[in-house]
């Protein structure tokens, strides 16, 4: 079974505070995706990769960045953390094969509060 | 922005009941449409997938019905169960490139005993 972990499941910051949201993926994937989740917005992307090194602005990237170093770990970072940047975040990864959308397999989320 | 319009919002449906939520998009381009599910604490997972050459499709208790020309799509859930409470996220997404999935904003499905 594919399996992708997320290195906290509850978090808690301060204002102005870096944050490092961790994640991997044991299954060799190539893509791999990060977002959050709020009440009645769903799920929106912020940041995606598809390959190490390489990543790909979502659709709220604003007050976030990412990191893939390696292929198996997928980074996000809040560089200044601030209150409403208070949610759950979700990571994903899926298979790469041009032309073909594959499943995406989630892992069970960080809820962060920033007071 | 591309977007998928999902309702109702939330839904309370008695045990055996037909569970029923509807997805609309805008994007033409758009060909592959999942739904996944999402129990509290879990992350989504896929629960079941439909391409437009197909006008249904089904798992089980579980049927996608997609009509292309209205750019509509709806997950019905047969004898709906309990455990079938959780949230479900409709999708949709290009089969080409570096596309990626574009959600729904979710339907809270509550199964009343």
């Amino acid at each position: 079974d594919v399996k992708v972990t997320q290195s906290s499941r509850y978090l808690v910051k301060r204002t102005g505070e870096k944050v490092f949201l961790e994640c991997v993926q044991d299954m060799d994937h190539e893509n791999m995706f990060w977002y959050r989740q709020d009440p009645g917005l769903g799920l929106r992307l912020i940041y995606f990769s598809y390959d190490v090194k390489m990543k790909e602005k979502g659709d709220i990237p604003e007050g976030y960045s990412v990191s893939r170093e390696k292929k198996e770990r997928f980074s996000l970072i809040l560089e200044s953390a601030s209150t409403n940047q208070t949610s759950m975040y979700l990571c994903a990864s899926s298979l790469f094969l041009a032309g073909v959308p594959y499943e995406q397999y989630f892992g069970p989320g960080t809820r962060l509060t920033v007071t | 922005q591309q977007q998928v319009k999902q309702s109702p919002q939330s839904l309370i449906v008695q045990k055996g009941g037909i569970s029923i939520i509807n997805c609309a998009y805008e994007n033409t381009a758009f060909d592959y449409f999942p739904w996944y599910q999402q129990f509290p604490g879990k992350g989504p997972a896929l629960l079941i997938a439909i391409r437009p050459d197909v006008s249904e499709k089904k798992e089980g208790r579980f049927t996608i019905s997609f009509n292309k020309s209205a750019k509509q799509f709806s997950l019905h859930i047969m004898d709906s169960q309990p455990g079938d409470s959780a949230t479900y996220f409709c999708a949709a997404t290009r089969n080409s490139g570096y596309s990626t999935l574009t959600f729904g904003k979710g339907t809270m499905l509550l199964v009343s005993p």
